[in-house]
């Protein structure tokens, strides 16, 4: 079992929908990221989390340390938000500390 | 524009060839790192670079090399391709509030 798990794999939604990603992962952490991956290959940083919940536009990130479980929700979903959506948990206190990933998320919005 | 640059884009070697893909930044982050990204699996830590000098291995180090030439830079070597390391690898330098991607390079190893 990895330590970081993602569902779903694949999302397919149609323009303006409310779209769910979830994570949950194994291990104490410090840590949780969420990075889009655009179709052209480049990685982008979105949200870091250790608790709480976070906004930036139509996304919002959010995280239950209890239960080792984070959510990454996009609000009036778009054609352009389609990438591979990952998470990535850092167990460490330093900026030297390892990030381990899930295996991402496929999301394709429909005009 | 600041942030991670990452060359070569695209590399296509044979089996046994050697080299080396650079990366800089200049954010004056402390932490670098290189990862590696196949279908079907998330990325996976080679080797990285907290600070300075100083280098660690990942997940998965075997048939790598890095340097960390100063603070701005930070190469990994291949010094024997093998088919088993065709890939996409990813630099990326961070702090503990995030951390910023290069654009990637596509290597195969025929």
């Amino acid at each position: 079992k990895n330590e970081v798990e993602q569902s779903p794999q694949n999302l397919t939604a149609q323009e303006g929908e409310f779209i769910t990603i979830n994570c949950s992962y194994s291990v104490g952490i410090s840590a949780l990221h969420w990075l889009q991956q655009h179709p052209g290959g480049g990685i982008v940083s979105l949200f870091m989390l250790s608790s709480g919940k976070k906004k930036h536009g139509r996304l919002i990130a959010t995280i239950n340390i209890q239960e080792k479980h984070s959510s990454l929700h996009i609000t009036a979903s778009h054609p352009r938000d389609s990438a591979v959506y990952i998470c990535a948990v850092r167990s460490g206190e330093t900026s030297g500390s390892r990030l381990t990933f899930g295996e991402g998320t496929q999301l394709t919005v429909n005009p | 524009n600041a942030g991670v640059t990452q060359t070569p884009k695209f590399q296509v070697l044979k089996t046994g060839q050697s080299m080396t893909l650079q990366c800089a930044q200049d954010m004056n982050h402390n932490s670098m790192y290189w990862y590696r990204q196949d279908p079907g699996m998330g990325l996976r830590l080679i080797y990285y670079s907290a600070s300075e000098g100083t280098t660690d291995k990942g997940e998965v180090p075997n048939g790598y090399n890095v340097s960390r030439l100063n603070k701005r830079e930070f190469s990994l070597r291949l010094e024997s391709a093998a088919p088993s390391q065709t890939s996409v690898y990813f630099c990326a330098s961070g702090v503990n509030y995030g951390y910023t991607f290069g654009s990637g390079t596509r290597l195969t190893v025929v």
